[in-house]
């Protein structure tokens, strides 16, 4: 498959664990994020977002904190499947218009 | 409902060459934003097109351009291809206007086109 980032960060678990992925966001005025995670060969695919007023939202399995004071996200999955390995980005929307400033990626990788 | 479509999916050109690739939105979608996708510098936004106007602009050179037609449809094209312009290109289409309302369930990326420059 095609490869998305050669040098990205790796996690590594086992099936069952739960996984926590870390990013460090750039803007401190941005005030909407969302995690996505990208599979060999497609774009990347909507998971969960969180708006700045909140500092924690949960979703199907997964979770998101976001902390403003030291301008960090995490994303936390539950029971990590197989299905679950790819590489997963945050992204945050710096102001008001349609584009979205990605950081540099984590790749998944669990272990059966 | 179909979803983001990229055409083609793989494209080797020679640099100098310039290159042309085209995006479908989701019917009913009228934003259509690109985003250059490399190993050494991630995802990184190009421009976004809505109602045919070019809205908001990343930083890259003006050899990056695009379109958009009257059914949203949108087209990137690179001039004078540099080996360094190698990258996954993917577009993103929504309903309208910025993440406040719609939030990120709105904004679905198409598979990407991949170009190599040799």
């Amino acid at each position: 498959g095609e490869s998305v980032g050669l040098h990205l960060p790796t996690l590594s678990v086992q099936e069952g664990d739960n996984s926590i992925i870390n990013c460090a966001y750039s803007n401190s005025a941005s005030d909407y994020f969302i995690w996505y995670k990208q599979e060999s060969g497609k774009g990347p695919q909507f998971i969960i977002d969180i708006r700045s007023n909140m500092d924690k939202r949960q979703g199907q399995r997964v979770t998101v904190l976001l902390n403003k004071t030291v301008k960090h996200l995490s994303l936390q999955i539950a029971a990590t499947q197989p299905g679950d390995s790819a590489v997963y980005f945050c992204a945050e929307n710096p102001w008001a218009g349609n584009m979205l400033t990605f950081g540099g990626g984590t790749r998944l990788m669990v272990k059966p | 409902k179909a979803g983001v479509t990229q055409t083609p999916r793989y494209l080797i050109k020679t640099r100098g060459q310039q290159v042309t690739l085209s995006c479908s939105p989701i019917s009913g979608h009228r934003s259509v934003s690109w985003y250059q996708q490399t190993p050494g510098q991630g995802l990184q936004f190009l421009f976004e097109y809505f109602s045919e106007t070019q809205r908001n602009k990343g930083n890259f050179p003006g050899r990056f351009s695009g379109r958009q037609f009257s059914n949203s449809r949108s087209e990137m094209n690179v001039s004078t291809l540099e080996l360094g312009d190698s990258a996954l290109y993917l577009c993103a289409s929504s309903l309208d206007f910025g993440f406040q309302g719609q939030g990120a369930n709105g904004y679905t990326f198409g598979s990407g086109t991949r170009l190599t420059v040799v």
